[in-house]
């Protein structure tokens, strides 16, 4: 069976740009969460998505925005990109919400200059 | 203050020894305790998973949690070259339902 996969593995933008991160959960899996992992860093929570509704939302600005579809993938866009939203964006997902048992994908890699 | 805390390391030992990797943590409504592996490049993949208090054994894993102390706890025995990664304690529940609360990763290389 298929883990958690993510699109795009690697991402190059320009700060003052958008970009949108797509993430599809291990089937059968409801909740998805995103987290970001800045170099040398452990991952910080950004949101958690369940049955299409935010159910947790991290010390993150509005410029991070998410949303579920109803097959359950997942997307997040960030505005307004920032020299510090340089990280690897990781995807995580879990049976249920609430579950503590997440499993992630490989992330995207995303470099702003 | 951090919620969890984790020594970054790196930390080198010979093929063979048993490594010990530690954390602490803060916010006593935590009830689940977590060990995943990263390697270079790649997503975080989970290793233990714990309930509260106690230990937990999987192959050459052993995995101990300490409420009392608030202390996270993973030991690997007979460490390979293959262990080699950046190893990550993740705590959750309580008020933080569903949020996975990270250290800030250990590197370990194991030397042939």
């Amino acid at each position: 069976d298929a883990g958690v996969t993510q699109s795009p593995t690697h991402l190059i933008k320009t700060r003052g740009q958008h970009v949108t991160l797509r993430c599809s959960p291990i089937s059968g899996h409801k909740s998805v969460s995103w987290y970001q992992q800045v170099l040398g860093q452990g991952p910080q929570f950004i949101f958690q998505y369940y049955e299409k509704e935010e159910r947790g939302r991290g010390n993150f600005p509005d410029r991070f925005s998410a949303r579920q579809f109803p097959n359950y993938s997942s997307e997040l866009n960030v505005n307004a990109l920032l020299l510090g939203d340089s990280a690897l964006y990781l995807c995580a997902s879990s049976l249920e919400w609430g579950q503590e048992t997440q499993y992630f994908g490989p992330g995207t890699r995303l470099l702003v200059l | 203050q951090k919620e969890v805390e984790q020594d970054p390391g790196p930390l080198s030992v010979p093929e063979g020894a048993i490594v010990s990797l530690n954390c602490t943590y803060s916010n006593s409504a935590f009830q689940y305790f977590m060990w995943y592996r990263q390697y270079s490049r790649k997503g975080p993949e989970l290793l233990m998973y714990t309930y509260s208090s106690g230990n937990k054994e999987d192959g050459r894993f052993t995995a101990q949690v300490d409420k009392s102390s608030k202390y996270i706890s993973l030991f690997i025995r007979d460490s390979q070259p293959s262990d080699s990664a950046t190893y990550l304690c993740a705590t959750g529940g309580g008020t933080s339902y569903g949020k996975l609360t990270f250290g800030q990763g250990t590197i370990l290389t194991v030397h042939p």
